[in-house]
């Protein structure tokens, strides 16, 4: 059974950059599937920030593009987020997640398996 | 990209159906069958639930089903059970090839 296990510090200053890392246990990362990041601002909805394929190709939410870098970590079954330049409006619960795989052989746009999430807050 | 539009609550008493919608435009919701559904409960992982509008993935119980009119999305929770209880964010494929979920609706099972 796979499982997704976020983490990272919980206080980030202002300015500086947001590092995480997702921990996925109970699969390779290399042999398949698309993975992501999403986020969840206090009081406010999902935002997805990007995906990265096993081999990986990324895509990136066009509002977040510029600071972010999504990356794979083969060696640890990883893969890691870097958001730059971070404040208060990045303060948030940062979800790792993989894309869903139909059985009939596509990647659907949605995500089966989920972590806990992990709390970042933006604050000097 | 704007952030799809959902009610913010909707409630219902147990053994009651329930919809949730979704709005879109045309550059996400309404252009193409790739509306998701999510159930997060507080301090859970959020569950998968809906995908392609109206597919189930294996293990997720036939009473919630997924639809789509024009525009706008739609979840559908028969049977009400207490367990439903808990926040619903759709998602939706964009013109732009990235991913846009809603602001989330709040279901209380009355």
């Amino acid at each position: 059974q796979v499982q997704l296990q976020e983490s990272g510090p919980g206080l980030v200053k202002p300015s500086e950059t947001l590092s995480l890392t997702c921990a996925v246990s109970g699969y390779s990362i290399t042999s398949g599937y698309y993975w992501g990041w999403i986020r969840q601002p206090p009081g406010k909805g999902l935002e997805w920030i990007g995906t990265i394929y096993h081999s990986g190709s990324t895509s990136y939410n066009p509002s977040l593009k510029s600071r972010v870098t999504i990356s794979i970590d083969t060696s640890n079954n990883q893969f890691s987020l870097k958001l730059t330049s971070v404040t208060a409006a990045d303060t948030a619960v940062y979800f790792c997640a993989r894309r869903y795989f139909d059985s009939s052989g596509y990647y659907p746009d949605a995500f089966d398996v989920w972590g806990q999430g992990t709390m970042v807050t933006v604050s000097s | 990209q704007s952030a799809l539009t959902q009610p913010a609550s909707v409630s219902g008493s147990p053994g009651q159906s329930i919809t949730i919608s979704c709005t879109g435009t045309s550059s996400d919701v309404g252009g193409y069958n790739y509306v998701s559904w999510y159930q997060l409960h507080p301090g859970k992982a959020p569950k998968f639930m809906i995908y392609d509008v109206s597919k189930r993935p294996s293990g997720v119980s036939n009473r919630f089903s997924g639809s789509k009119s024009g525009n706008t999305a739609s979840l559908t929770i028969s049977g009400l059970q207490a367990e439903d209880e808990a926040d619903y964010y759709c998602s939706s494929y964009t013109s732009s090839s990235t991913l846009v979920f809603g602001g989330g609706t709040k279901l209380t099972v009355l």
